[in-house]
């Protein structure tokens, strides 16, 4: 199994600053990787696929990078709808099941 | 609009069990894989079991094999998740999902509790 392992477990931003999120494979994963936010009481809302492809309708503040086994999630501007958990996923290594890693819970500092 | 519904959950006893379903609508619902992800309470995700577009390749994680099966009626554009033997571990909120690698589309989730 691939074990995906997010760093730092909480980030205190500021509104306005950059922050940037690290998640990290057991096992290169190629560019199979994606990013996640989900806000209390919703569901999990997709930001990123291929480590870098924005999903429909997501703002360009968002920007994700990386490859083989380390990957970095970019806000470049934190709005207040932002504070958030973010996951990474791999979809990587057939057969699923496909592993999430166990969150970065983004605040406001 | 994509729209996946979740229903079925509910409070059951340790080794109980419980059937999950999924109404979609929205897409062609026999042309994608299906998955079930699972969240446990104040915890992170689990990606629990997924089925092919006619059924015919079904995955699951180690953690409910032997005891959770997927399933889908094309026909009826749902998904199904029957779960037996239950475990208080598997207390969580399942949600329905489409996808194959990456998952775009997200139901609002069905919470299963299991206690005593």
């Amino acid at each position: 199994e691939v074990v995906m392992t997010q760093s730092p477990a909480t980030l205190s931003v500021s509104p306005g600053e950059r922050a940037t999120l690290s998640c990290r494979a057991s096992q290169s994963v190629s560019s199979d990787l994606a990013w996640y936010q989900q806000k209390p009481g919703q569901a999990p809302r997709l930001l990123i696929y291929g480590a870098s492809t924005r999903a429909t309708g997501i703002p360009a503040r968002f920007s994700g990078s990386g490859s083989g086994t380390e990957f970095t999630l970019t806000i470049s501007s934190l709005q207040s709808e932002d504070f958030a958990v973010y996951y990474c996923q791999q979809y990587n290594k057939w057969p699923p099941p496909y592993t999430f890693g166990q969150g970065t819970k983004l605040e406001i500092k | 609009e994509v729209q996946l519904v979740e229903s079925g959950g509910g409070l059951v006893q340790p080794g109980g069990s419980l059937r999950l379903s999924c109404a979609a609508s929205g897409f062609t619902f026999s042309s994608y894989w299906m998955t079930w992800v699972r969240q446990a309470p104040g915890k992170g995700l689990e990606w629990v079991a997924n089925i092919k577009q006619d059924g015919s390749e079904r995955y699951y994680v180690d953690s409910v094999k032997g005891r959770f099966t997927i399933s889908r009626d094309n026909a009826k554009n749902s998904l199904y998740l029957q779960m037996n033997s239950l475990r208080v571990e598997d207390t969580a909120l399942y949600y329905c999902a489409r996808t194959s690698s990456w998952i775009p589309y997200w139901g609002q989730g069905t919470l299963v509790t299991v206690s005593s």
